[in-house]
C-alpha cells in the first residue's frame, strides 16, 4: 500500500546532540510536511516543502533543519537538541493542485531528549 | 489565517450519534474545513472535508453552516474504537501555489460503553 513512513518510531538523542529523523513516501507527492506535537497539544507545522521550494514556518527556531534530496524522501535535522525539544515529530504529504486534496500522515517519531 | 475553536472534551454513549462542533468564524471563502482524528500515539487520519456544501462518507457526515462560520462533524454510531482526539482544521491558501493546514486545538471524545 501507498504510504507516508517516518523512521525511527522513537528516538533517544542527548542533549545538544545533532539528531536526524526521516519520511519517506510512495505516494509521489509533492508537497512535504513537518509537525512537531506535544504533549496534549495539537500539531504545530514547522516547514514544508512545495517540490524542492522550502517554506519555513516564521516561528520555528532555526535549530531546526530540513532537506528533501527527491520526491520521496524529507529529513528533519535538528542542530542541537534541548529537552524543550522532545515531542512527537510528524510528517506528513499531499498532492496540492486540486481542490479535493488531503494530507497524509505517518506515524510520527516520538523524540526523547535526556 | 483563519483560526478554529473546539471543546476541549465530550463523552458519548456508544452507539448513539457523536456531534462534534466547530467554530471557524474568520474563515474565507475559498477555505476548507477538514476534519482529522488522532489515536492515541499514532499519526493524524482524515476522516472528512468539505467548502459550503454538507457531504458525507462511509466514516462522518459534515454539516457547514450557511454562513460557514461553523460546522458539526457527525459520527452516527459511535463505538469504543472511536475515542480520539478530532481536529478541526482549515486550509489556507500559501502562495505561490500550496497550502497550509491551520489545526484547532481538538476535542478529546471519549465514548463510553
Amino acid at each position: 500500500d501507498a504510504m507516508v513512513i517516518q523512521n525511527p518510531r522513537y528516538q533517544v538523542t542527548q542533549f545538544g546532540k545533532p539528531v536526524t529523523l526521516s519520511c519517506s513516501q510512495t505516494l509521489n507527492h509533492n508537497v512535504m510536511y513537518w509537525y512537531q506535537q506535544k504533549s496534549s497539544q495539537a500539531p504545530k507545522l514547522l516547514f514544508h516543502y512545495y517540490d524542492k521550494d522550502f517554506n519555513n514556518e516564521a516561528d520555528t527556531p532555526d535549530n531546526f533543519q530540513s532537506r528533501r534530496p527527491n520526491t520521496s524522501f524529507c529529513f528533519l535535522d535538528i542542530r542541537s537538541p534541548g529537552l524543550g525539544d522532545a515531542a512527537m515529530y510528524l510528517c506528513a504529504t499531499s498532492r496540492e493542485g486540486e481542490s479535493t486534496d488531503t494530507q497524509y500522515f505517518g506515524p510520527g517519531t516520538r523524540l526523547t531528549v535526556l | 489565517d483563519a483560526k478554529t475553536t473546539q471543546p476541549p472534551s465530550m463523552d458519548c454513549a456508544e452507539g448513539r450519534a457523536a456531534n462534534l462542533p466547530c467554530n471557524h468564524s474568520t474563515i474565507s471563502g475559498n477555505e476548507y474545513v477538514y476534519w482529522y482524528r488522532q489515536i492515541h500515539s499514532q499519526g493524524p487520519q482524515y476522516i472528512i472535508h468539505g467548502l459550503k456544501n454538507n457531504e458525507t462518507n462511509e466514516m462522518a457526515s459534515l454539516i457547514i453552516t450557511e454562513d460557514r462560520k461553523s460546522s458539526t462533524l457527525i459520527l452516527p454510531h459511535a463505538t469504543l474504537r472511536d475515542t480520539a482526539v478530532y481536529y478541526c482544521i482549515v486550509r489556507v491558501f500559501y502562495p505561490p501555489g500550496t497550502y497550509k493546514y491551520i489545526f484547532g486545538t481538538g476535542t478529546r471524545l471519549k465514548v463510553l460503553a
